[in-house]
């Protein structure tokens, strides 16, 4: 079946830790994105990738990190200078001809 | 940034009722969209509108377009318990590629 595979499904981070979430898809999807979801706040964008090779930054891309070296694949590293990273981190993707995303299931992040 | 406003924040309705959410934006769009999220879990796409419609229909939604008043409402019929999650719209205001701007949501509880 074709999805976005997220994980871990849960992780943990201390202090200083800078720690990476997975994000594959199978979709042959060009585009794919990082999203932020925090309690009443909607979904906040963290960084978007076009194509291979390219990502740009999205509105808090602050803290965070990305790579798009394979089409299939989008990680996110949260640094330690993010200083709030407890969220919920959703990734989604889109191909070219429609216009909705589908997205993972997300990776819960609590620091402690 | 957030662009859309979803009214109420939160509702609740009897299995059987019909559930009205709205959506305010503020700036000209391509496209609005309306996800569905159950809790903990990553967001489905519904239904998309563009610019130039003003109404749309999917099974038991039913999406409008009001783009004079920047605003959008999506309607449940015949509402089931299974229905129960956050709804999301999310709109396209992008010139060239495309970036989904997702409001706060309406937590929707359907009850038997």
């Amino acid at each position: 079946d074709g999805g976005i595979t997220q994980s871990p499904k849960y992780l943990f981070r201390k202090e200083g830790q800078n720690v990476t979430l997975s994000c594959e898809q199978n979709l042959n999807h060009d585009a794919m994105y990082w999203y932020r979801q925090d309690p009443g706040q909607g979904l906040r964008l963290i960084y978007y990738s076009q194509i291979v090779n390219d990502f740009q930054k999205g509105d808090i891309a602050e803290g965070y990190s990305v790579s798009r070296e394979k089409k299939e694949s989008f990680p996110l590293t949260v640094t330690s200078a993010q200083k709030n990273p407890t969220a919920f981190y959703l990734c989604a993707s889109k191909d070219r001809t429609n216009y909705g995303y589908t997205f993972g299931s997300g990776t819960r992040l609590t620091v402690v | 940034s957030q662009q859309g406003e979803e009214d109420p924040q939160a509702l609740s309705i009897q299995e059987g009722e019909n559930a009205t959410m709205n959506c305010s934006y503020k700036t000209s769009i391509n496209n609005l969209q309306w996800y569905r999220q159950n809790s903990g879990r990553g967001l489905v796409h519904l239904i998309l509108i563009r610019s130039n419609e003003r109404e749309k229909h999917s099974g038991r939604l039913r999406v409008t377009l009001d783009t004079s008043k920047k605003s959008s409402s999506l309607l449940i019929t015949a509402s089931r318990a299974a229905d129960t999650a956050s709804y999301f719209c999310a709109t396209d205001a992008s010139r060239g590629f495309q970036k989904l701007v997702f409001g706060t949501g309406t937590r929707l509880l359907v009850s038997p």
